[in-house]
């Protein structure tokens, strides 16, 4: 089975770093860029990240663009999101996603919460 | 940068009539674009992608058309669990998801 598994979830001063990790199983990884796409509680969706196949190229949202550091390992199958200087708007669902196509999403993990408060 | 804008925002409907969800982009997108469902406390799922595309899975009941700036997504024969929020997208590297239309039934 195709699966995204997310975690690293949960609470988080402000100002504060978290790392997301996201399992990949199922599927050959390392041909596939991936992606980070959040939700806010209530409210839409948001692609936050990307990461080419081999890691050369990395894209960014202007909201976490110099506070967010995406990479993976292939070896392992997996995709990191390093978050850091953590406000109360990134407060979100954080879901790790499979592109295809250049642009759209097939597979998505459940998602791990990420909660910014004192 | 591309904006993706929905209509409606809401559309509140009986089972087994006819849904037509709109996506309109500020400019033209191509046929670069995809369509996802999302049901209350679970992750998107891909409906249609390439604008008329559907993804593996997605019964024909789905189907989504256009090109260019303008693409609609009409789901027949409604069911009551096609109740959920529905998304579209487009490439750009920009904020690139529609705001959403709620789909009741």
């Amino acid at each position: 089975e195709v699966q995204l598994v997310e975690s690293g979830g949960g609470l988080v001063q402000p100002g504060g770093s978290l790392r997301l990790s996201c399992a990949a199983s199922g599927f050959n990884f390392s041909p596939y860029t991936m992606r980070w796409v959040r939700q806010a509680p209530g409210k839409g969706l948001e692609c936050l990240s990307s990461i080419t196949t081999n890691g050369e190229i990395t894209n960014f949202a202007s909201s976490v663009k110099d506070r967010f550091i995406i990479s993976r390992d292939n070896s392992r199958s997996t995709v990191f999101l390093q978050m850091g200087s953590l406000r109360a708007e990134d407060m979100a669902v954080y879901y790790c996603v499979r592109e295809r196509g250049a642009y759209y999403m097939d597979v998505w993990g459940k998602g791990t919460t990420v909660t910014v408060s004192s | 940068e591309t904006v993706l804008t929905q209509s409606p925002a809401t559309l509140s409907l009986s089972p087994g009539e006819r849904a037509t969800l709109s996506c309109r982009a500020s400019q033209s997108v191509n046929t670069d674009l995809a369509w996802y469902q999302q049901k209350p406390g679970q992750a998107p799922r891909l409906l249609i992608h390439d604008a008329s595309d559907r993804a593996t899975g997605i019964p024909a009941r789905f189907r989504g058309s256009g090109s260019g700036t303008d693409f609609t997504l009409s789901i027949s024969s409604l069911e009551p669990e096609d109740s959920a929020v529905y998304y579209c997208q487009q490439r750009s590297t920009g904020p690139n998801f529609g705001q959403g239309t709620r789909l009741e039934i």
